[in-house]
Protein backbone atom coordinates (compact mmCIF):
# COMPACT_ATOMS: atom_id res chain seq x y z
CA UNK A 1 0.00 0.00 0.00
CA UNK A 2 3.01 2.31 -0.25
CA UNK A 3 2.38 5.47 -2.23
CA UNK A 4 5.96 6.64 -1.83
CA UNK A 5 8.35 5.04 -4.58
CA UNK A 6 12.19 4.51 -3.60
CA UNK A 7 14.54 2.33 -5.68
CA UNK A 8 14.96 -1.11 -4.37
CA UNK A 9 18.45 -0.49 -4.40
CA UNK A 10 21.60 1.40 -4.73
CA UNK A 11 25.31 0.63 -4.50
CA UNK A 12 28.55 2.55 -4.15
CA UNK A 13 32.24 1.88 -2.79
CA UNK A 14 33.39 3.32 0.46
CA UNK A 15 33.69 7.25 0.46
CA UNK A 16 31.60 7.54 -2.36
CA UNK A 17 28.34 9.94 -2.14
CA UNK A 18 25.30 7.77 -2.93
CA UNK A 19 21.49 9.61 -3.03
CA UNK A 20 18.09 7.57 -2.49
CA UNK A 21 15.25 9.11 -3.85
CA UNK A 22 11.59 9.16 -2.43
CA UNK A 23 9.03 10.38 -4.70
CA UNK A 24 5.21 10.96 -3.62
CA UNK A 25 2.34 13.07 -5.02
CA UNK A 26 0.35 16.13 -4.71
CA UNK A 27 -1.50 14.42 -1.59
CA UNK A 28 1.71 13.97 0.29
CA UNK A 29 5.40 15.21 -0.32
CA UNK A 30 3.64 17.61 -2.70
CA UNK A 31 0.79 18.58 0.02
CA UNK A 32 3.51 20.01 1.92
CA UNK A 33 3.70 17.19 4.21
CA UNK A 34 7.54 16.50 5.91
CA UNK A 35 9.78 14.01 5.34
CA UNK A 36 11.34 11.66 7.50
CA UNK A 37 13.96 8.69 7.17
CA UNK A 38 14.55 5.37 8.73
CA UNK A 39 17.26 3.60 9.15
CA UNK A 40 16.77 -0.72 9.38
CA UNK A 41 20.07 -3.09 9.72
CA UNK A 42 17.96 -6.20 9.14
CA UNK A 43 16.85 -7.79 12.06
CA UNK A 44 16.76 -4.74 13.91
CA UNK A 45 14.28 -2.03 14.67
CA UNK A 46 13.87 0.99 12.37
CA UNK A 47 16.15 4.05 13.90
CA UNK A 48 15.31 7.49 12.71
CA UNK A 49 17.72 8.96 10.80
CA UNK A 50 16.57 12.08 9.28
CA UNK A 51 13.12 13.92 10.41
CA UNK A 52 11.15 17.40 9.35
CA UNK A 53 12.98 16.90 5.87
CA UNK A 54 16.82 17.85 7.16
CA UNK A 55 17.10 17.27 10.80
CA UNK A 56 19.09 15.25 12.23
CA UNK A 57 18.09 13.61 15.80
CA UNK A 58 21.27 13.65 18.19
CA UNK A 59 24.04 11.13 17.62
CA UNK A 60 23.54 10.74 13.73
CA UNK A 61 26.67 11.53 11.97
CA UNK A 62 26.16 14.76 9.52
CA UNK A 63 27.17 12.39 6.84
CA UNK A 64 23.58 11.98 6.77
CA UNK A 65 21.54 14.53 5.17
CA UNK A 66 18.29 15.24 3.85
CA UNK A 67 16.67 17.56 0.84
CA UNK A 68 12.92 17.79 -0.21
CA UNK A 69 11.71 19.79 -3.65
CA UNK A 70 7.90 19.29 -4.68
CA UNK A 71 6.64 16.18 -4.37
CA UNK A 72 10.22 14.38 -3.75
CA UNK A 73 12.68 14.17 -0.93
CA UNK A 74 15.89 12.49 -1.10
CA UNK A 75 18.74 11.11 0.94
CA UNK A 76 22.20 11.47 0.84
CA UNK A 77 24.83 9.82 2.07
CA UNK A 78 28.30 11.24 2.33
CA UNK A 79 30.96 9.37 2.76
CA UNK A 80 29.89 6.10 2.51
CA UNK A 81 31.52 3.46 5.47
CA UNK A 82 30.61 -0.35 5.95
CA UNK A 83 28.45 0.57 8.65
CA UNK A 84 25.67 2.24 6.13
CA UNK A 85 24.85 -1.02 4.36
CA UNK A 86 21.43 -1.26 5.62
CA UNK A 87 17.94 -0.92 4.49
CA UNK A 88 16.42 2.97 4.40
CA UNK A 89 12.73 4.21 4.27
CA UNK A 90 10.95 7.17 3.49
CA UNK A 91 7.80 8.33 5.54
CA UNK A 92 4.91 11.18 5.14
CA UNK A 93 1.69 11.73 5.92
CA UNK A 94 -1.07 11.08 3.02
CA UNK A 95 -3.90 13.92 3.88
CA UNK A 96 -6.35 12.30 1.01
CA UNK A 97 -6.59 8.70 2.26
CA UNK A 98 -9.36 7.43 4.24
CA UNK A 99 -8.75 8.14 7.97
CA UNK A 100 -5.22 9.55 9.35
CA UNK A 101 -2.59 7.92 6.80
CA UNK A 102 1.11 7.80 8.07
CA UNK A 103 2.92 6.43 4.86
CA UNK A 104 5.74 4.45 4.51
CA UNK A 105 8.58 4.32 1.52
CA UNK A 106 8.76 1.22 -0.20
CA UNK A 107 12.55 0.92 1.23
CA UNK A 108 16.27 1.17 -0.55
CA UNK A 109 19.01 -1.50 0.11
CA UNK A 110 22.37 0.51 0.43
CA UNK A 111 25.22 -1.87 -0.42
CA UNK A 112 28.51 -1.06 0.27
CA UNK A 113 30.49 -2.08 -2.21
CA UNK B 1 16.29 6.49 28.41
CA UNK B 2 13.84 5.63 26.34
CA UNK B 3 12.80 2.21 25.90
CA UNK B 4 9.86 0.36 24.52
CA UNK B 5 9.21 -3.38 24.64
CA UNK B 6 6.82 -5.53 22.61
CA UNK B 7 5.35 -8.44 23.94
CA UNK B 8 2.55 -11.31 23.09
CA UNK B 9 3.25 -12.31 19.58
CA UNK B 10 3.57 -15.89 18.94
CA UNK B 11 1.80 -18.27 16.67
CA UNK B 12 -1.56 -18.42 16.51
CA UNK B 13 -4.50 -20.11 13.86
CA UNK B 14 -6.40 -18.18 11.08
CA UNK B 15 -9.40 -16.51 13.03
CA UNK B 16 -8.42 -16.68 16.54
CA UNK B 17 -7.14 -13.96 18.28
CA UNK B 18 -3.81 -11.98 19.95
CA UNK B 19 -2.89 -9.22 22.70
CA UNK B 20 0.22 -7.60 21.94
CA UNK B 21 1.53 -5.30 24.39
CA UNK B 22 3.89 -2.38 24.47
CA UNK B 23 5.68 -1.40 28.15
CA UNK B 24 7.00 2.06 28.03
CA UNK B 25 10.19 3.91 30.27
CA UNK B 26 12.35 6.49 30.39
CA UNK B 27 9.77 9.40 29.32
CA UNK B 28 6.28 10.64 30.48
CA UNK B 29 4.23 7.94 28.42
CA UNK B 30 1.18 10.12 29.18
CA UNK B 31 2.66 12.86 27.13
CA UNK B 32 3.10 10.84 23.55
CA UNK B 33 0.88 9.37 21.28
CA UNK B 34 2.04 6.18 20.14
CA UNK B 35 2.22 3.72 17.09
CA UNK B 36 2.12 0.37 15.99
CA UNK B 37 4.15 -0.58 12.51
CA UNK B 38 4.21 -3.65 11.28
CA UNK B 39 7.21 -5.54 8.93
CA UNK B 40 5.91 -8.86 7.06
CA UNK B 41 8.65 -11.40 6.53
CA UNK B 42 11.16 -9.27 3.49
CA UNK B 43 8.60 -6.73 3.39
CA UNK B 44 8.56 -2.77 3.79
CA UNK B 45 7.32 -0.87 6.74
CA UNK B 46 3.65 -0.77 7.59
CA UNK B 47 1.45 1.43 9.44
CA UNK B 48 -1.79 0.50 11.07
CA UNK B 49 -2.58 2.69 14.07
CA UNK B 50 -1.96 5.44 15.77
CA UNK B 51 -3.29 6.57 19.83
CA UNK B 52 -3.20 10.14 20.81
CA UNK B 53 -1.68 10.26 24.27
CA UNK B 54 -5.04 10.72 26.47
CA UNK B 55 -6.57 7.76 24.45
CA UNK B 56 -9.01 10.03 23.31
CA UNK B 57 -8.48 9.59 19.55
CA UNK B 58 -7.52 6.23 17.24
CA UNK B 59 -6.96 5.84 13.80
CA UNK B 60 -6.40 3.36 11.66
CA UNK B 61 -4.85 1.56 8.43
CA UNK B 62 -7.70 0.34 5.92
CA UNK B 63 -5.77 -2.69 6.13
CA UNK B 64 -6.65 -3.71 9.98
CA UNK B 65 -9.70 -1.22 10.32
CA UNK B 66 -12.17 -3.56 12.08
CA UNK B 67 -10.33 -6.03 13.28
CA UNK B 68 -7.48 -4.39 15.06
CA UNK B 69 -8.26 -2.01 18.47
CA UNK B 70 -5.35 -0.12 19.93
CA UNK B 71 -5.76 1.09 23.40
CA UNK B 72 -3.51 2.46 26.45
CA UNK B 73 -3.27 2.37 29.97
CA UNK B 74 -0.67 5.41 30.95
CA UNK B 75 -0.77 4.34 34.77
CA UNK B 76 0.40 1.24 34.06
CA UNK B 77 2.44 2.96 31.00
CA UNK B 78 1.42 0.48 28.21
CA UNK B 79 0.04 0.36 25.02
CA UNK B 80 -2.06 -2.32 23.50
CA UNK B 81 -2.66 -3.96 20.10
CA UNK B 82 -6.06 -6.41 20.45
CA UNK B 83 -5.75 -8.44 17.09
CA UNK B 84 -8.84 -10.51 16.08
CA UNK B 85 -9.88 -12.39 13.04
CA UNK B 86 -6.31 -12.81 12.42
CA UNK B 87 -5.47 -13.94 8.49
CA UNK B 88 -2.24 -15.53 7.06
CA UNK B 89 -0.96 -12.10 5.60
CA UNK B 90 -0.70 -10.65 9.04
CA UNK B 91 2.41 -13.01 9.63
CA UNK B 92 4.79 -9.94 10.53
CA UNK B 93 6.76 -8.41 13.19
CA UNK B 94 4.95 -5.90 15.27
CA UNK B 95 6.91 -2.57 16.27
CA UNK B 96 5.28 -0.02 18.69
CA UNK B 97 7.11 3.72 17.93
CA UNK B 98 6.44 7.15 19.70
CA UNK B 99 5.05 9.78 17.98
CA UNK B 100 7.19 12.66 17.66
CA UNK B 101 5.56 15.74 16.78
CA UNK B 102 6.04 16.62 13.16
CA UNK B 103 4.34 12.90 12.40
CA UNK B 104 7.75 11.30 12.32
CA UNK B 105 8.50 8.09 14.83
CA UNK B 106 11.49 8.67 17.12
CA UNK B 107 11.89 5.25 19.06
CA UNK B 108 11.27 2.05 18.27
CA UNK B 109 10.73 -0.89 20.29
CA UNK B 110 12.40 -4.13 19.18
CA UNK B 111 9.76 -6.02 17.90
CA UNK B 112 7.32 -8.86 18.54
CA UNK B 113 6.65 -11.39 15.96
CA UNK B 114 3.90 -12.73 15.17
CA UNK B 115 3.03 -16.02 12.85
CA UNK B 116 -0.53 -16.74 11.64
CA UNK B 117 -0.95 -20.41 10.74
Amino acid sequence: QSVLTQPPSVSGAPGQRVTIPCTGSSSNIGAGYDVHWYQQIPGTAPKLLIYDNNNRPSGVPDRFSGSKSGASASLAINGLRAEDEADYYCQSFDGTLSGTRYIFGTGTKVTVL
Amino acid sequence: QVHLVESGGGVVQPGRSLRLSCAASGFIFRNYGMHWVRQAPGKGLEWLTVIWADGSITYYADSVKGRFTVSRDNSKNTMFLQLDSLRAEDTAVYFCARFKLGNSFDFWGQGTMVTVS
